[in-house]
C-alpha cells in the first residue's frame, strides 16, 4: 500500500540554524500539506500546496518557513533561522483529488525536530 | 476560525467494553474526519462523514453529525488493547484547500 515518507525521522539543531524537512507523499496524490504538533499539543496546520504553489497558509507559517517541490516527488519544509518554539513534530500529508469532494489526508510518520 | 474541541481529554475502559468521543466545533463544514494517532507515531485516517450525512459505520467504528448542534461522536465498539491511542477529531471548512482543523484529542486507553 503507498505511503507517506518523512526524512529525517529526528532532526537536533542548534537556534538559529536551517533545517529542511523532507516528505516523498503519494504518487498520484496532488494537494500537500504540511502540519506540526507541539508535545501535548493539537496538530496545527502550517501549509497547503497545490499546482506548484502555496494554496494557503496559517498565520505559524510566516517568513522563516518555505515550502518547495523540487523534483516532482519530495516536498520540502525549510525553517531558515530556528527558534527554541519550533521544536515540534512536523508532519507531512497529501491528499487526491475526485470530483472536487474533499477526502481524507494520508500522514506520513513525522519528524521530530528539537532546537537547542 | 473554526476548531475541535473534545471531550473527555482523556479515557480508560476495560476491552471489551465501549468507548465514545466527542467533537464540537465552531464554524460549519464541508466534513468532519476522525484521526488517530499512537503514542510517538503518525496520524492514521479512520473515517470521514460529510456535512450531509448523519451517520456513518466502518466496522467496530460508528461516527454520528450533528451539524445543528456542531457536534459529532466516534463510538469505538468492543474495544481492544490495540485501540489504546489517541484520537482526533478534525474539520474541513469552506477553503478550498481541504485543510485540517483538529480538535485537542482524547487519549484512549484500554486495559486488557
Amino acid at each position: 500500500e503507498p505511503e507517506v515518507t518523512q526524512t529525517p525521522s529526528h532532526q537536533v539543531t542548534q537556534m538559529g540554524q536551517e533545517v529542511i524537512l523532507r516528505c516523498v507523499p503519494i504518487s498520484n496524490h496532488l494537494y500537500f500539506y504540511w502540519y506540526r504538533q507541539i508535545l501535548g499539543q493539537k496538530v496545527e496546520f502550517l501549509v497547503s500546496f497545490y499546482n506548484n504553489e502555496i494554496s494557503e497558509k496559517s498565520e505559524i507559517f510566516d517568513d522563516q518557513f518555505s515550502v518547495e517541490r523540487p523534483d516532482g516527488s519530495n516536498f520540502t519544509l525549510k525553517i531558515r533561522s530556528t527558534k527554541l518554539e519550533d521544536s515540534a513534530m512536523y508532519f507531512c500529508a497529501s491528499r487526491r483529488t475526485s470530483g472536487g469532494a474533499y477526502n481524507e489526508q494520508f500522514f506520513g510518520p513525522g519528524t521530530r525536530l528539537t532546537v537547542l | 476560525s473554526q476548531q475541535g474541541e473534545e471531550d473527555p481529554q482523556a479515557l480508560s475502559i476495560q476491552e471489551g467494553e465501549n468507548a465514545t468521543m466527542n467533537c464540537s466545533y465552531k464554524t460549519s463544514i464541508n466534513n468532519l474526519q476522525w484521526y488517530r494517532q499512537n503514542s510517538g507515531r503518525g496520524l492514521v485516517h479512520l473515517i470521514l462523514i460529510r456535512s450531509n450525512e448523519r451517520e456513518k459505520h466502518s466496522g467496530r467504528l460508528r461516527v454520528t453529525l450533528d451539524t445543528s448542534k456542531k457536534s459529532s461522536s466516534l463510538l469505538i465498539t468492543a474495544s481492544r488493547a490495540a485501540d489504546t491511542a489517541s484520537y482526533f477529531c478534525a474539520t474541513v471548512g469552506s477553503s478550498n484547500t481541504g485543510k485540517l482543523i483538529f480538535g485537542q484529542g482524547t487519549t484512549l486507553q484500554v486495559k486488557p
